[in-house]
C-alpha cells in the first residue's frame, strides 16, 4: 500500500497570508490526525477527523482550522499566518480514532515545512 | 504540557552500544507506543505496548513498561549508525471529552561508527 503524503512538502508564506495543506492516508485508513512539530514546544497535536466529522482538538485558536473529505483525504488551513506558525506540519493516519482503548498506530506522512516570513 | 517527557534529551553513543531512553507520563494509559523519527522527517511507529504487559520484544528494540510508576523504557541493542534520530513515545491524554494523541518532547539519539 502507498504510504500517506502531503502536499507541498515545503512552502513559504508571508505574516497574514492563509495557507492550506493537503495529505492523502493510507488507503482504507478513516482517521486522520494533524500535529504541528517545533523545536520549542515539540509535537502538537492539533485535531483529528473520522469519517469526515472532526472528533478531536488539540489547544490551538481557530486559526487553524480542517476537514476531510469523503475518500478520507484531509486539509487544513492556517488564516492570517503569524511568524510563530512556522513548523512541521505533519499528518498522520490510523483505522481507528483515539478512543478508550488509546491511540491506534499512525502511519506519519514526511511533512508540510512552512516558513512564514 | 506534555503527557509523555522522554529522557535523557540527547544521547551520544558509539556503534555497538546500547542506547537506553526512557519516558514517563502522567495519567492512566491503555498502550503506549514509541515512534522514531529521522531529522526533519515524519515519524515510524516501532512498538506498541499495552498496560497489561510489561516487557516487549521486536529485534533489537526491547520495552518495558512500569504502570505503577508510570514510565517506559526503550532499549536499543548493538546500535548502527542507522539509528541516530529522535525518539518519541506516544499516549493519549483524556482531555475535554476525548482522548487526545500526545507525543513527549523526544531523545536525541547519535550513534557514531
Amino acid at each position: 500500500k502507498a504510504g500517506v503524503t502531503q502536499t507541498p512538502r515545503y512552502l513559504i508564506k508571508t505574516r497574514g497570508q492563509q495557507v492550506t495543506l493537503s495529505c492523502s492516508p493510507i488507503s482504507g485508513h478513516r482517521s486522520v490526525s494533524w500535529y504541528q512539530q517545533t523545536p520549542g514546544q515539540g509535537l502538537q497535536f492539533l485535531f483529528e477527523y473520522f469519517s469526515e466529522t472532526q472528533r478531536n482538538k488539540g489547544n490551538f485558536p481557530g486559526r487553524f482550522s480542517g476537514r476531510q473529505f469523503s475518500n478520507s483525504r484531509s486539509e487544513m488551513n492556517v488564516s492570517t499566518l503569524e511568524l510563530g506558525d512556522s513548523a512541521l506540519y505533519l499528518c498522520a493516519s490510523s483505522i481507528r480514532v483515539a478512543g478508550q482503548g488509546g491511540t491506534d498506530t499512525q502511519y506519519f506522512g514526511p511533512g508540510t515545512r512552512l516558513t512564514v516570513l | 504540557s506534555q503527557q509523555g517527557e522522554e529522557d535523557p534529551q540527547a544521547l551520544s553513543i558509539q556503534e555497538g552500544e546500547n542506547a537506553t531512553m526512557n519516558c514517563s507520563y502522567k495519567t492512566s494509559i491503555n498502550n503506549l507506543q514509541w515512534y522514531r523519527q529521522n531529522s526533519g522527517r515524519g515519524l515510524v511507529h516501532l512498538i506498541l505496548i499495552r498496560s497489561n504487559e510489561r516487557e516487549k520484544h521486536s529485534g533489537r528494540l526491547r520495552v518495558t513498561l512500569d504502570t505503577s510508576k508510570k514510565s517506559s523504557s526503550l532499549l536499543i541493542t548493538a546500535s548502527r549508525a542507522a539509528d541516530t534520530a529522535s525518539y518519541f513515545c506516544a499516549t493519549a491524554a483524556y482531555s475535554g471529552g476525548s482522548y487526545i494523541p500526545t507525543f513527549g518532547r523526544g531523545t536525541s539519539l547519535i550513534v557514531h561508527p
